[in-house]
C-alpha cells in the first residue's frame, strides 16, 4: 500500500472550515484513499473514503486532486467533539486488505 | 449500522493468567476481522487478521501462541492473551470488514497487567 504523509498536528478554530491535507504521490491506481479519526481513549471512527472523485457525506467533504498525488479532508464546521487524531490511508479497496495506521494528525478546536 | 462492540472494554489482570477479549459485529456478518493494539501515544499497529472458519494470519514479530485468535462465526472474534504479562499492557482494539470492504471499529479493550 502506498505511504502517505500528514502534518502531525493542526489547530482550527470553532465553528471554522477545518481542512486537512494528506500527501499519497506513490498511490496506485486501484488504491483509495480513507480517512479514519480516533478520539482519545476510543476506537477509530470511519469517516469517509473515494478513488478519485470528490466525496461527500453527512460528517465531512474530501477533495482529490485530478492526478491523486494529494487530497484534503474538510470537516465544514468543526466543534469541540471534532477534536481527534485523524489519520488518512491508501489501500486497495476490494477483499481483506488491511489498513496501516501512520502518526495521523492531532487536529484540536479551539473554542 | 455497522457497529462493532468489545468486550470488556477495561481489565486488570495479575501476571501469567489469560485475558480473552471479543469483538462482536452487531448489525451485519463480517467474515474478516482485524486486531491491533495500540501503546500509549503511538499509532495502531496490525496484530493480525481473523478469517471466519480458519486460522488466523499474524504480522510479523507477533507471536501466534501468545495471542490466541478465534472466528468461530461470523459475528464474532476473541483475542486471546496468554500468560500475560506488564509489558502486553495496552489498548487493544478489533475492526470488522463491512459493507465496501471498509472497515468499521470496536471502541477497544485497555489491558493492564499487574
Amino acid at each position: 500500500d502506498a505511504k502517505t504523509t500528514q502534518p502531525p498536528s493542526m489547530d482550527c478554530a470553532e465553528g471554522r472550515a477545518a481542512n486537512l491535507p494528506c500527501n499519497h504521490s506513490t498511490i496506485s491506481g486501484n488504491e483509495y484513499v480513507y480517512w479514519y479519526r480516533q478520539i482519545h481513549s476510543q476506537g477509530p471512527q470511519y469517516i469517509i473514503h473515494g478513488l478519485k472523485n470528490n466525496e461527500t457525506n453527512e460528517m465531512a467533504s474530501l477533495i482529490i486532486t485530478e492526478d491523486r498525488k494529494s487530497s484534503t479532508l474538510i470537516l465544514p464546521h468543526a466543534t469541540l467533539r471534532d477534536t481527534a487524531v485523524y489519520y488518512c490511508i491508501v489501500r486497495v479497496a476490494q477483499g481483506a486488505q488491511k489498513l496501516v495506521f501512520g502518526q495521523g494528525t492531532r487536529l484540536t478546536i479551539n473554542p | 449500522g455497522a457497529v462493532v462492540s468489545q468486550h470488556p472494554s477495561r481489565v486488570i489482570c495479575k501476571s501469567g493468567t489469560s485475558v480473552k477479549i471479543e469483538c462482536r459485529s452487531l448489525d451485519f456478518q463480517a467474515t474478516t476481522m482485524f486486531w491491533y493494539r495500540q501503546f500509549p501515544k503511538q499509532s495502531l499497529m496490525l496484530m493480525a487478521t481473523s478469517n471466519e472458519g480458519s486460522k488466523a494470519t499474524y504480522e510479523q514479530g507477533v507471536e501466534k501462541d501468545k495471542f490466541l485468535i478465534n472466528h468461530a462465526s461470523l459475528t464474532l472474534s476473541t483475542l486471546t492473551v496468554t500468560s500475560a504479562h506488564p509489558e502486553d499492557s495496552s489498548f487493544y482494539i478489533c475492526s470488522a470488514r463491512g459493507l465496501a470492504d471498509t472497515q468499521y471499529f470496536g471502541p477497544g479493550t485497555r489491558l493492564t497487567v499487574l
